[in-house]
């Protein structure tokens, strides 16, 4: 069946870049998401990308998509600590487990 | 419009009573999903609408549960003869047809005693 994959945690240095990465097995989905939780929050619509394109950016956000290796990543330039939260990644329907993103000092 | 509203916000329910919850998506929305999460995973799908038509349903969603939304607008999640595997955050989410993302409510919480 359909599935995501993402590595579960990653810790940066604040001002530093994070990656977060994502596999899928579904070719199928015309977008692919990133969502946010914070502590004790709801799931927000981060960004997203139409799947025939290879990059997009937004602000401090950069998705890279590489279709031929079902391979998504979000790039966070100059991490803030505002940025720890866990983000999913998600195609039409089915989301990843998340990668929790700790920022430190 | 204030986004996705879901009642309650939390559940205690005893096993083997039955639960329903309630969703209003926003309104422009033609989209409404529901969603189960429960801590250290990601959202698993459960069933989607477009209007008031039901057109998919996870392989997860025993007979037990059912979901409605008859007008297309609002839309009903009940739980029959609950069990405590069922704990977990129940999560509603619409969207525009295709495409632009879901917003989310901020789930109810079912505990199952």
């Amino acid at each position: 069946g359909e599935d995501v994959e993402q590595s579960l945690f990653l810790s940066v240095r604040e001002g530093d870049s994070s990656v977060i990465n994502c596999t899928y097995t579904d070719s199928s989905s015309t977008y692919l998401y990133w969502y946010k939780q914070e502590p004790g929050a709801g799931l927000q619509l981060l960004t997203y990308i139409f799947s025939n394109m290879d990059m997009k950016q937004d602000q401090r956000l950069t998705v890279l998509l590489n279709k031929k290796d079902k391979h998504l990543s979000l790039r966070i330039a100059d991490t803030q600590t505002g940025d720890s939260a866990i983000y999913f990644c998600a195609g039409e329907l089915i989301f990843g487990a998340g990668t929790r993103l700790a920022v430190h000092p | 419009d204030t986004g996705v509203s879901q009642n309650p916000r939390h559940k205690i329910t005893k096993r083997g009573q039955n639960v329903t919850f309630r969703c209003d998506p926003i309104s422009e929305h033609n989209r409404l999903y529901w969603y189960r999460q429960t801590l250290g995973q990601g959202p698993e799908f459960l069933t989607y609408f477009q209007n008031e038509a039901q057109l998919e349903k996870s392989r997860l969603l025993s007979d037990r549960f059912s979901a409605e939304r008859p007008k297309g607008s609002f839309s009903t999640l009940e739980i029959q003869r609950t069990e405590q595997g069922d704990s977990a955050m129940y999560l509603c989410a619409s969207s525009l047809k295709g495409g632009y993302g879901y917003t989310f409510g901020s789930g109810t919480r079912l505990t199952v005693v």
